[in-house]
């Protein structure tokens, strides 16, 4: 079973700073990863996924993430964050071999959330 | 395109009442989903269809039924709602193609409150 840790539950900063979002898994098989972003009154909408590659994701908005498989982390980062950006972040994590071998429908598990407030 | 929507949007029931929440997505997606969202706990799943005419409890499943209509809908019945499920409700679908990994897309939410 996957455990995903979302070490903050609220960042606030500044217009224009740069911020880092932090998330760690628990897993005893390989993993997908995803950011979610949940604006007010919304559905989640994703951010960036890495499924395997490059360890360094890009995603729209900005933002992107790095995963470190020894420290099992996938922090999200924006160097500029800008008013817009204020809003619920959420780390997810998914099963790489029930999804190959079920055929479909990953499972995921999303962390608690970090909320994020970018103040003028 | 619509994308995934969810009827009602708001909900107030008493303890005891049953309802039926209504999810469909137009992205001929394979997989459907309903997730409840609750302050401070992320979103923990309550079931799940890998395909049409297969449904799997998820993390949370007590207290509530699924039915996968057809392709398209994916609906969540409380039978007897408890003031514990008072939460928001999400449905999701993606395509969930083997050996593909495919993004959930999720719809706006349920506001559901049972006193």
């Amino acid at each position: 079973a996957q455990s995903v840790t979302q070490l903050d539950s609220q960042v606030p900063v500044f217009e224009e700073a740069p911020v880092e979002l932090r998330c760690n898994y628990s897993s005893s098989v390989s993993v997908y990863l995803f950011w979610y972003v949940q604006y007010p009154n919304q559905g989640l909408q994703l951010l960036l996924k890495y499924l395997s590659g490059s360890t360094l994701v890009k995603g729209i908005n900005g933002f992107e993430a790095e995963f470190n498989k020894s420290q099992t982390s996938f922090h999200l980062r924006k160097p500029s964050v800008h008013i817009s950006d204020t809003a619920e972040y959420f780390c997810a994590v998914s099963d790489r071999g029930r999804f190959i071998t079920q055929g479909g429908s990953e499972k995921l598990v999303f962390g608690k959330g970090t909320k994020l407030t970018v103040n003028p | 395109n619509a994308g995934v929507t969810q009827t009602p949007k708001f909900q107030v029931l008493k303890t005891g009442q049953s309802m039926t929440l209504q999810c469909a997505q137009d992205m001929n997606h394979n997989s459907m989903y309903w997730y409840r969202q609750d302050p401070g706990m992320g979103l923990r799943l309550i079931y799940y269809s890998a395909s049409e005419g297969t449904t799997d409890k998820g993390e949370v499943p007590n207290g509530y039924n699924v039915s996968r209509l057809n392709k398209r809908e994916f609906s969540l019945r409380l039978e007897s709602a408890a003031p514990s499920q008072t939460s928001v409700y999400f449905c999701a679908s993606s395509e969930a193609i083997k050996y593909r990994r495919d993004e959930q897309y999720f719809g706006p939410g349920t506001r559901l409150t049972v006193t």
